[in-house]
């Protein structure tokens, strides 16, 4: 079985600060993890994934993340947060060996950028 | 290139009537996803088409949901009966076969209002 979480519903941060969006999965397998961004009124657009190799992945519009296999981590990053990265963001999670090709899905946490 | 793409952008019904919902993937996509985004929850799986083989259908709520994906393209989403908590965003994605690890691509969404 494959799950994901995001702890958080809402995370706040000045323009300007670094952010941190979390997730954290749990998978029989091995991984295959992504983020993806929800802006207002819009579909969900690909930011990155992590399938194999290097455990930092960088991705669109200055966002990172990090794998951690010892602690089922994901984490989004980025250094200096716009207040244009204001929206809701996903993160999603699909087991190697899950034989399913369904991802499934946390339940979002909303970005809010504060001027 | 053009993206996903569905319609309409907005359906408002009345209860008890029929809805058809269309998506248009990415051409090359082999693999098509309909999700269900309701107000503040995450995305609900519907059901998911890959190639010829038989459709996922695991993700729908009752018999009163069907899709079908003609020519291995366009996919319509039909819900009969239309009941007030059928109103939700509903999202189709595209990708090409999951087996490694393959990003989807969303359209828009169709906005499903239930009188």
């Amino acid at each position: 079985a494959q799950s994901v979480a995001q702890p958080e519903d809402q995370v706040n941060v000045a323009e300007g600060n670094p952010l941190t969006v979390k997730c954290t999965y749990s998978v029989s397998g091995n991984p295959y993890l992504f983020w993806y961004v929800q802006y207002p009124n819009r579909g969900l657009q690909f930011l990155l994934k992590y399938i194999t190799g290097d455990n930092l992945v960088k991705g669109s519009y200055g966002f990172e993340a990090e794998f951690n296999k010892s602690q089922t981590s994901f984490h989004l990053k980025k250094p200096s947060a716009l207040v244009s990265d204001s929206a809701l963001y996903f993160c999603a999670v699909r087991d190697e060996k899950g034989g399913s090709y369904i991802p499934t899905f946390g339940r979002g946490t909303s970005l809010i950028v504060h001027p | 290139g053009a993206g996903v793409s569905q319609s309409p952008s907005n359906k408002v019904t009345e209860k008890g009537k029929d809805v058809e919902l269309r998506c248009d993937p990415i051409s090359g996509h082999t693999a098509l996803y309909w999700y269900r985004q309701s107000l503040g929850q995450g995305l609900e799986f519907l059901i998911y088409f890959q190639g010829n083989s038989a459709p996922d259908k695991s993700g729908l709520p009752s018999d009163r949901f069907s899709a079908e994906r003609t020519g291995g393209s366009v996919s319509t989403l039909t819900i009969q009966r239309t009941q007030q908590e059928d109103s939700a965003v509903y999202l189709c994605a595209s990708s090409l076969a999951l087996a490694s690890g393959n990003e989807q691509f969303f359209g828009p969404g169709t906005r499903l209002t239930v009188l």
